[in-house]
């Protein structure tokens, strides 16, 4: 079944440390992107991505980075790891607009940082 | 470029009442309009959506309408339930643009 996939799906972890969040879809879908939401609240776009060898930076980069080597996965690395990114990271995908731009999302990662 | 407002950012309704959430955007050029709905705990899901060619669609207790003049577009639940408590956000994909402007989101509590 086509999904979006995120792992880890919990993490705790102290500060300073680096942490790559892992995203994959099976939609096939060119458009990837990362929001940041503490539970319940506005969705942020962090990172996205148009298609392979393609990266832009959102409203809160959020001293992170990602990656699009392949289609279907979008890493998101954080370099040094803050109590302030405690938060919950969602990954989604969508097709190019034409009619409509329905997004897909992953289930989350929750992140605290100690 | 585009802006989405969304209004109540709260909204407590009693089972059975209806429950309004609207929102307004800025770019005339927009010609699609979807709805997500996120339940605690969960990823946000489309629940509905509109095109610009029409001003109203229904799917069963849910509707969206919309007013391309005055650039607004209204998600509408009636005979609410309990488990229509959740966080609802309205969106608005890009036309020349890249990225889906998302509204604030509305939490929505509905009162046994």
């Amino acid at each position: 079944e086509a999904d979006i996939y995120q792992t880890p799906r919990y993490l705790v972890i102290g500060t300073g440390k680096k942490i790559t969040l892992e995203c994959s879809q099976t939609m096939g879908h060119d458009k990837m992107y990362w929001y940041q939401q503490d539970p319940g609240m506005e969705l942020h776009l962090i990172h996205y991505s148009y298609g392979v060898n393609s990266t832009e930076k959102g409203d809160l980069s959020s001293e992170s980075t990602v990656s699009r080597i392949r289609t279907e996965h979008f890493p998101l690395t954080l370099e040094s790891a803050r109590p302030s990114h405690t938060s919950q990271y969602l990954c989604a995908s969508s097709e190019w607009g034409g009619a409509g731009e329905t997004q897909y999302f992953g289930p989350g990662t929750r992140l605290l940082v100690l | 470029g585009e802006n989405v407002e969304q209004h109540p950012s709260t909204l407590s309704v009693q089972e059975g009442d209806s429950a309004v959430i609207k929102c307004t955007y800025s770019d005339s050029a927009s010609n699609y309009f979807p709805w997500y709905k996120q339940e605690l705990g969960k990823r946000p899901q489309l629940i509905i959506d509109i095109r610009s060619n029409v001003g109203e669609k229904k799917d069963q207790r849910i509707a969206v309408t919309l007013n391309k003049t005055a650039k607004h577009f209204s998600l509408h639940i009636t005979e609410t339930q309990p488990e229509d408590s959740a966080v609802y956000f309205c969106a608005v994909p890009p036309t020349g643009g890249f990225k889906t402007i998302f509204g604030a989101g509305t939490r929505l509590f509905v009162k046994a």
